[in-house]
């Protein structure tokens, strides 16, 4: 079955950086979009971004350009998700989902599956 | 504060019909698909509509979306205990070229 796996907790301190792994399984890795979301404790969804693990070209947020780097590994078929910089309100579980709607249509977005969340503590 | 509105709670009780809104502007639900999502606690977002009215397979038909100008819902028919879930409205925003996701709605069955 489609499934994404991620990489456990991690803690950090501010200003380092943090580097969260998705592997993909029961499908092939480069026909679709990933995207990274974020939910911070107790709050709702943000999206941060998303790789074309084909090409590697990549689309961030406004919000997260200059701070985030997502990369993909198709000899493995896991995509990537770097946050620098860290401060105190990057604390979030941070999901990567798979885009399963029309490649060619930027508008069309429905992540399915999502992976489990891997949470990121930024603490001092 | 969420490109896209949705009110932050809603309720009903076993059996009844549940609606949840979605408030967007002509950049983004007037001129692309909606998207719901279901979160149960402790748990990864689950996608329950797509393309403003698609079920996945596996998803009931108890679960129906529907769109009209700048406005969305999600509604829950014959609503059940399993049910009580955070629920997200998503969609393509062309102003901001990405994905922006409304507050979230958390429904309680009472």
């Amino acid at each position: 079955q489609v499934q994404l796996v991620q990489s456990g907790a991690e803690v950090k301190k501010p200003g380092a950086s943090v580097k969260v792994s998705c592997q993909a399984s029961g499908y092939t890795f480069t026909d679709y979009y990933m995207h990274w979301v974020r939910q911070a404790p107790g709050q709702g969804l943000e999206w941060m971004g998303r790789i074309n693990p084909n090409s590697g070209g990549t689309n961030y947020a406004q919000k997260f350009q200059g701070r985030v780097t997502m990369t993909r590994d198709t000899s493995i078929s896991t995509a990537y998700m770097e946050l620098s910089r860290l401060r105190s309100d990057d604390t979030a579980v941070y999901y990567c989902a798979r885009n399963r709607g029309d490649v060619v249509v930027v508008s069309d977005n429905w992540f399915d599956p999502w992976g489990q969340g891997t949470l990121v503590t930024v603490s001092s | 504060q969420s490109v896209l509105t949705q009110p932050p709670s809603a309720s009903g009780t076993p059996g009844q019909r549940v609606t949840i809104s979605c408030s967007g502007s002509s950049s983004n639900i007037e001129s692309n698909y909606v998207y719901w999502y279901q979160q149960l606690p402790g748990t990864a977002p689950k996608l329950l509509i797509y393309r403003n009215s698609q079920r996945p397979s596996g998803v009931p038909d108890r679960f129906s979306g529907s769109k009209s100008g700048t406005s969305a819902s999600l509604a829950i028919s014959g609503l059940r205990s399993e049910d009580e879930a955070d629920y997200y409205c998503a969609v393509w925003d062309d102003s901001l070229s990405g994905v922006v996701f409304g507050g979230g709605t958390k429904l309680t069955v009472l």
